[in-house]
């Protein structure tokens, strides 16, 4: 299974609700990310978790709350959002391996299509 | 820090024509170089990477890229193209010392003209 799968694809929300984006990967890989993507945009970096843990996050406001309750599983837990939000949010996760064979590569979802009304 | 510069947004391309797409890095450190593919509405694909050993890389679908650590370069390249090349390209970088970070650059939309 070299999949990395996001749920859901398309996702419209007012700018009360609270609603979440779900990630999920069976491939072994020990870090998972979040970016968010505009149109016509590179993917900008949200967070990292390494080992289930949160290690990097880019100054990202606090109405995004990300989780990773194991070593498969990716949220980001969505509240309030404003309409500037809406954009492609893509989850990638990436082999960690100890003694330092990690080759970089990123494997993506297809991304939620999040729009805030 | 590390960064990385797409310089042509847009680069349109008649069908079975050479195209090269340009990626410049800075870093201060030891990288590793990436090419992704993004089509409409989905999310992005390794074309190839760069992690050491041969300065040519070549990835699927018929690129290939040189990594030039003089030019700080790496550029990307297919003979020929075809109409279902049509896409978005990123370039990214990953430092070595912090690989946790990817940093992409603004990419650049090939447009293949039948």
């Amino acid at each position: 299974d070299t999949e990395v799968t996001q749920t859901p694809k398309h996702l419209v929300m007012g700018m009360t609700n609270k609603k979440s984006l779900k990630c999920e990967q069976h491939m072994g890989h020990r870090a998972m990310y979040w970016y968010k993507q505009k149109a016509k945009k590179p993917p900008e970096l949200m967070f990292v978790y390494s080992y289930e843990k949160l290690s990097i996050n880019e100054s990202v406001p606090s109405r995004f709350s990300p989780e990773c309750p194991n070593s498969s599983l990716l949220n980001l837990h969505l509240h309030a959002l404003q309409p500037e939000d809406s954009a492609l949010y893509l989850c990638a996760s990436r082999p960690r391996t100890s003694g330092g064979a990690d080759t970089g590569e990123l494997f993506f979802g297809e991304g939620s299509r999040l729009t805030v009304l | 820090a590390q960064s990385v510069t797409q310089l042509d947004s847009q680069v349109p391309v008649f069908e079975e024509a050479p195209v090269e797409l340009r990626c410049n890095y800075s870093s201060s450190v030891s990288v590793y170089l990436f090419w992704y593919v993004q089509y409409p509405n989905q999310g992005l694909q390794l074309l190839l990477k760069y992690l050491s050993g041969s300065t040519l890389v070549k990835g699927i679908n018929g690129f290939e890229a040189e990594f030039n650590k003089s030019q700080t370069s790496f550029h990307l390249r297919k003979p020929s193209v075809h109409i279902s090349d049509t896409a978005e390209y990123f370039c990214a970088v990953s430092s070595s010392g912090g690989y946790q970070k990817v940093t992409f650059g603004t990419g650049t939309k090939l447009q293949v003209i039948p």
